[in-house]
């Protein structure tokens, strides 16, 4: 399946460091999603964009950076992280507003990030 | 508001045995409902989904049956392979809100 990619699939970070994750999609999809997915946790959605623009943001820590600069590629700027942010980053992406179907989310692989 | 709460795992069964895991949501209106899977390394892909009461979602010989009578979206298969070992995640959506997972259920099938 490779309709959702992310890339790195791995990385180690310092706490000082600054890197990026990112996400493309090829499905033509209008919507794109973070997720957070820790040991232990259920799923946490931490950012939304509908047609570029983010519209849902979870209360997350703005040491968390997104940028969607056009429908197929979303990312995820990091900087000065801890390390209980070490988890699965994973990208989804949905097709919304087609009438009479649900949204189903394709997910990405994940992106597995350590912080020392 | 919406969620969706599942059995607690793991689950640990063994070859050819019969699964059963157990989904129950809480939501207004008529919310779609899925089935996600997510193997070791990997993210997680849709397995079925239903979009109204009474519909049956089916893929890879696994089923789950909407039944709004008793908000519930339970998942079935016949006779589990060691191939099937996973986490399990039911999900819905509620047109015009977010997706709401489950906390997942992982599954150990043994040889």
């Amino acid at each position: 399946e490779t309709g959702v990619t992310q890339t790195p699939r791995h990385l180690v970070m310092g706490m000082t460091n600054k890197k990026s994750l990112k996400c493309e999609q090829h499905l033509g999809h209008n919507a794109m999603y973070w997720y957070k997915q820790s040991a232990k946790k259920p799923l946490e959605l931490m950012f939304v964009y509908n047609f570029k623009e983010q519209t849902e943001n979870n209360s997350v820590p703005s040491r968390f950076s997104p940028e969607c600069p056009n429908s197929s590629h979303l990312f995820l700027h990091l900087h000065t992280l801890q390390p209980e942010d070490s988890a699965l980053y994973l990208c989804a992406s949905s097709q919304t507003g087609t009438s009479g179907e649900p949204d189903t989310q394709y997910f990405g692989p994940g992106t597995r990030l350590t912080v020392l | 508001g919406n969620s969706v709460t599942q059995m607690e795992g793991p689950v640990t069964l063994s070859e050819e045995a019969f699964l059963t895991i157990n989904c129950t949501y809480t939501a207004t209106g008529y919310p779609s409902l899925f089935w996600y899977v997510q193997y070791p390394g990997e993210g997680l892909q849709l397995l079925l989904k239903a979009t109204k009461a009474d519909d049956k979602g089916s893929n890879k010989g696994f089923e789950a049956t909407y039944r709004k009578e008793t908000t519930s979206f339970h998942l079935e298969k016949g006779s589990v392979q060691v191939s099937d070992s996973a986490v399990y995640f039911c999900a819905l959506d509620n047109y015009g809100q977010n997706f709401v997972f489950g906390p997942g259920t992982r599954l150990s099938v043994l040889p």
